[in-house]
Parts: structure tokens; sequence; C-alpha cells
């Protein structure tokens, strides 16, 4: 069985850009969630969507923004890049809500801001 | 206090011996914890789920849970080289406001010495 794909693996971008993440879940996943993971900060969570909608959202600027598409596919984009938007961004898929069954989690897409 | 807190280590083991990895949390009503390996480079990897007081084993790991002590660890039986990694704690978000999200700790780095 497939797992999580996330597209694309690694990117490059100029601050002021924008740029946007994908990530296809197992499936038969109806959630995905994202997380950013910085040597600092750790893994910190982004969002959640369930069923194409926002169920909650981490304590991230309004330039980060997702969306579930009906497939259960979903997208994450970064507007107005900044230096400190440079991470691993993680996306994970699980059965139901991520908080109570387990969650897989894709390879992740590098992102670095120049 | 952090929501979930592990010793960042790196905890060193010679090779066929127990590692043991220990994680508490501070939201009292979690109800779902799980732990994940994570490679340098690599994304996390979920290796144990555990959702009831006791020990749950699955081959060379057993996580126990007590949750009146807030307290949930990974043994690592038999440890191998390839075992060394980082090891993530992570807890479910029942609060309102944590909703559908996993809440992970810094993560123990693992090193298994030959």
């Amino acid at each position: 069985k497939a797992g999580v794909t996330q597209t694309p693996r690694y990117l490059i971008k100029t601050r002021g850009q924008q740029v946007t993440l994908s990530c296809s879940p197992i499936s038969g996943h109806r959630s995905v969630s994202w997380y950013q993971q910085t040597p600092g900060q750790g893994l910190q969570f982004l969002f959640e969507y369930f069923s194409e909608t926002q169920r909650n959202k981490g304590n991230f600027p309004g330039r980060f923004s997702g969306r579930q598409f009906s497939n259960s596919r979903s997208e994450m984009n970064v507007s107005t890049l900044e230096l400190g938007d440079s991470a691993l961004y993680l996306c994970a898929s699980s059965l139901e809500s991520s908080g109570d069954t387990e969650a897989f989690f894709g390879q992740g897409t590098r992102l670095t801001v120049v | 206090q952090k929501e979930v807190e592990q010793n960042s280590g790196p905890l060193s083991v010679p090779e066929g011996a127990i590692a043991s990895l220990n994680c508490t949390y501070s939201d009292r009503v979690s109800q779902s914890f799980f732990w994940y390996r994570q490679y340098s480079g690599k994304s996390p990897e979920l290796i144990m789920s555990i959702y009831s007081n006791g020990d749950k084993e699955d081959g060379r790991f057993t996580a126990q849970l007590n949750k009146a002590s807030q307290y949930v660890s990974l043994l690592i039986r038999d440890s191998q080289p390839s075992d060394s990694a980082t090891y993530l704690c992570a807890v479910n978000g029942r609060k309102s406001s944590n909703t559908g999200k996993l809440i992970f700790g810094q993560g123990t780095t693992l090193q298994v010495k030959p």
C-alpha cells in the first residue's frame, strides 16, 4: 500500500516569493496534518484538514494557509517567504483525527529561503 | 512547563543493551501516545502507539504508559547500531484548542555503540 507522498522534496526560494507544497495521503485516510520542523523549535503543528475542512490551526501567521481537496489530497501555501520559513515541512496522514489515530508522515519537503 | 518533555540526550548504550527512553506530558486528558523514530535527514517513522495503561510489546520495542503519573516510555531491547536515531514522543491534544493535532517532545537522541 502506497505511503504518504509529498512533492516537491526540495525547494529553494527567494525571500518574498510564495510556495505551494503538496501532500497525497494514504488511500482511505481522510485526515491530513501539516507540521514544520526546525532544529530549534522541533515539530510544530501548522494545521489539520479533515473532509476538506480545516479543523485546527497552529500558532503560525496568516501567511501559512492550506486546503484539502475532495480526494483528500492537501496543499499548503506560504506567501511572502521569510528566511525563518526555511524548514522541513511534513505532512501526516491518518484515518480519522491525527490526534486519535496513528499518523504516518511523508518524506517531507525541505524548503530553503535565501 | 512544556506540554511534552523528553531528555534530549544523547543517550548512549552499548550494542545488545536495553535502551530506555522517557517522556512526560502535562495534559491529563490525553488519550493517545505515540513513539516515532527519526533518522538524520529523514522524516519521522511511527514505531509504537499506546492508548491504555500498561505495557505494549512489538518485537524488540515495548511502550509503557502510566496515565496517573503522566508518563510514557519506550524500551528497546537488544539495541543495535541501526537503532541510533532521534526518538520522538507524541501525545494527542484533547483540549479544544489542540483537537486533531499531535504535540511532540523535542526528541531523545539515542546512540548505540558497537
